[in-house]
């Protein structure tokens, strides 16, 4: 089945540092790649996706490549935010009947601190 | 409704007693999602229903849990004779259909079991 390792957390970053969140994954096939955020004391929310090999999915100062010769998805952000702070989840989706479903990574909790 | 919504958001049980928890999707969204969030863990998946086909039942962790979806609307998840390792936030989310990548996500319910 399909999986994903995501770097392991908490990162502590100073604003405006420059973060990376490591993302890897093995699924059969093609999936679409998913970030999703959730803030402290709210649900999950998506932050960025892509769909295809080399798209870049970009969204509130974040950005992530799939790349699928590495079958990885980092996400990255040159500056940092103290608002940033949530924990982030890496998760690929197949469209299909039977793989709606989202694989999550195991999150990886990130502390901005001012 | 504006978003998906859960409720209780918050439940403290004894251990073999019998929870329900409640999600309430956005209208008009035709698949549901439930997955659990343990403490420092990812989510991991539980069950999905779409319209009106038999749901996907593959991650429910045992027999004690079960779901219903009435038509595309409200679903129950209940968890018989709670056990201590059942604490967790579950998390409920709703798509357009199995085929549309975004699943957006309820707030949450967290299980206590004493």
């Amino acid at each position: 089945g399909d999986s994903v390792t995501q770097m392991e957390g908490p990162v502590t970053l100073s604003e405006e540092a420059f973060l990376t969140i490591n993302c890897t994954y093995t699924a059969t096939g093609y999936p679409s790649l998913f970030w999703y955020v959730q803030y402290p004391g709210e649900g999950l929310q998506l932050l960025l996706k892509a769909t295809k090999a080399d798209d870049k999915g970009s969204n509130k100062g974040f950005e992530a490549t799939y790349r699928k010769e590495t079958t990885s998805f980092h996400l990255e952000k040159g500056s940092v935010q103290v608002s940033d702070s949530a924990v982030y989840f890496c998760a690929p989706w197949r469209r299909g009947t039977s793989y709606g479903k989202l694989t999550f990574g195991q999150g990886t909790i990130l502390t901005v601190h001012p | 409704g504006a978003g998906v919504s859960q409720s209780p958001s918050n439940k403290v049980t004894e251990k073999g007693k019998d929870v329900e928890l409640r999600c309430d999707p956005i209208s008009g969204h035709t698949a549901l999602y439930w997955y659990r969030q343990r403490l420092g863990q990812g989510l991991e998946f539980l069950i999905y229903f779409q319209g009106n086909s038999a749901p996907d039942k593959s991650g429910l962790p045992s027999d004690r849990f079960s779901a219903e979806r009435t038509g595309e609307s409200v679903s129950t998840l209940t968890i018989q004779r709670t056990q201590q390792e059942d604490s967790a936030v579950y998390l409920c989310a709703s798509s357009q259909g199995v085929r549309a990548a975004e699943q957006f996500f309820g707030p949450g319910t967290r299980l206590t079991v004493l």
